[in-house]
């Protein structure tokens, strides 16, 4: 089975530009993660969907990042405009669905996207 | 709230000596315990999951981890380390609902042949 797909595997944009992550979860998976990771901070969730909906975006830095989900097999997640802070390895996992509460489910990840922002 | 702490930033070991990577977690109620793997340049994989029932689980590439709820820990184990599987690994607790995890800051494993 295919596991979490990313595109693209890097990025390098120069800073004020638009950027676009894609992820295509597990099939059948409806939960969806999209985490941030650098050697400063570690890993960070940014935002995470059930059921193609949001669920908490506490995550997100900044207004300047925003995420969707329109379906159940694809996610992106944009920065507009970037800087060079966002420059991070940013990582999409899925999950399936939970089996009763709390939910007990791993997550698998996806192999990122290395962003630099010049 | 719910937390989890690895104490240790780095550890080196030598080839085919046995590892413990420490994992202390704080969580209200049974955990759901999980650790992954972190190869350069890679995602994270599950080793291995706690849910219930037997307090020593295997995972996959020879590692175990044992539960223990009087301690709140979860250390993972090796008995014989390879040089592959120097890595970054991460210990995690299930964060009620949805599946989310949280997770502790990594443990970086080197290897020394």
């Amino acid at each position: 089975d295919a596991g979490v797909i990313q595109s693209p595997r890097h990025e390098v944009t120069e800073m004020g530009q638009e950027v676009t992550l894609r992820c295509k979860p597990i099939s059948g998976h409806n939960s969806l993660f999209w985490y941030r990771q650098t050697m400063m901070r570690g890993l960070e969730l940014l935002i995470y969907f059930n059921n193609n909906v949001p669920i908490d975006d506490s995550g997100m830095p900044e207004d300047r990042f925003s995420a969707k989900m329109p379906n159940a097999s694809f996610s992106t997640l944009k920065i507009q405009p970037s800087e060079p802070r966002d420059s991070a390895v940013y990582f999409c996992a899925s999950s399936s669905p939970a089996m009763g509460q709390p939910s007990n489910q791993p997550q698998h990840f996806g192999d990122g996207t290395r962003l630099s922002i010049l | 709230a719910q937390s989890v702490t690895q104490p240790d930033i780095h550890i080196t070991v030598s080839e085919g000596a046995s590892l413990e990577l420490r994992c202390n977690y704080s969580y209200g109620a049974t955990p759901y315990l999980f650790w992954y793997v972190q190869s350069p340049g890679q995602g994270l994989q599950l080793l291995l999951k706690y849910f219930s029932g037997d307090t020593l689980v295997q995972g996959i590439k020879g590692f175990e981890a044992e539960f223990k709820r009087s301690q709140s820990s979860f250390n993972l184990r090796k008995p014989s380390v390879h040089w592959s599987d120097a890595a970054e690994y991460f210990c995690a607790v299930g964060d009620g609902g949805y599946n989310k995890l949280i997770f502790g800051a990594g443990t970086r494993l080197a290897v020394h042949p």
